[in-house]
């Protein structure tokens, strides 16, 4: 079983739609938990971090399940923009105190006018 | 936010040559600098931890005579492919952090990529 899991899409929905996606992950010790967003060919870019109560900035809403061990994004109001990979990554603690990043293999979303 | 570069952005090379990649803290001291490596299609995967002045830590399954690093600096960490082959062909991008005053940040701030390709 992958440590995160992630439908990979794509999700084709035309601009001003409601889109939402879904991640599993493995290792119940994780504590830290992030969306990325990537651009085709670009590294990837801190998009938000997920909090257990929930967070929200602007048009993005992020949940985290610890029970479930599911996260999820929720992108309102579409735009052409918004098209591309959405990473949910999850964080494992290593001995140095510094966190390793574990990356979903992404979910492609295709905004379209 | 902090600035990561990398050097080059694009590189290909014949089979058995060796390709060395600079990752930069360009307005930061980075303690720790991760080296990924992404496939088509596929996630980024974790190659190797490096902190500064010590010996790198690589993932299982990651050669270290193979991939070299060195972290010589809190500014500069590289990455060497040595005799590289068609199937070391990917997208290789850095990330570094900062563990300042004791404190853990949960911050990684990724150089935009290498992308590798063997001939």
């Amino acid at each position: 079983r992958k440590e995160v899991e992630q439908d990979p899409g794509p999700f084709n929905v035309p601009e001003g739609a409601t889109v939402a996606f879904n991640c599993t992950y493995s290792n119940s010790a994780s504590q830290s938990f992030f969306w990325y967003r990537q651009d085709c060919r670009k590294e990837p870019k801190l998009l938000m971090s997920v909090y257990s109560s929930g967070n929200e900035d602007g048009r993005f809403t992020a949940q985290l399940n610890r029970a479930s061990q599911y996260i999820s994004l929720l992108i309102r109001d579409s735009k052409l923009s918004d098209s591309a990979t959405y990473l949910c990554v999850v964080n494992a603690r290593l001995n140095t105190g510094f966190q390793k990043l574990v990356f979903g293999t992404g979910t492609r979303l295709l905004v379209s006018p | 936010g902090a600035v990561v570069s990398q050097h080059p952005s694009r590189v290909i090379c014949k089979s058995g040559t060796s390709v060395k990649i600079e990752c930069r803290s360009l307005d930061f001291q980075a303690t720790t600098m991760f080296w990924y490596r992404q496939f088509p299609k596929q996630s980024l995967m974790l190659m190797a931890t490096s902190n500064e002045g010590s010996k790198a830590t690589y993932e299982q399954g990651v050669e270290k005579d193979k991939f070299l690093i060195n972290h010589a600096s809190l500014t500069l960490s590289t990455l060497t492919v040595t005799s590289a082959h068609p199937e070391d062909s990917s997208f290789y991008i850095c990330s570094a952090g900062n563990l300042a005053d004791g404190k853990s940040t949960d911050t990684q701030y990724f150089g935009p990529g290498t992308r590798l390709t063997v001939l």
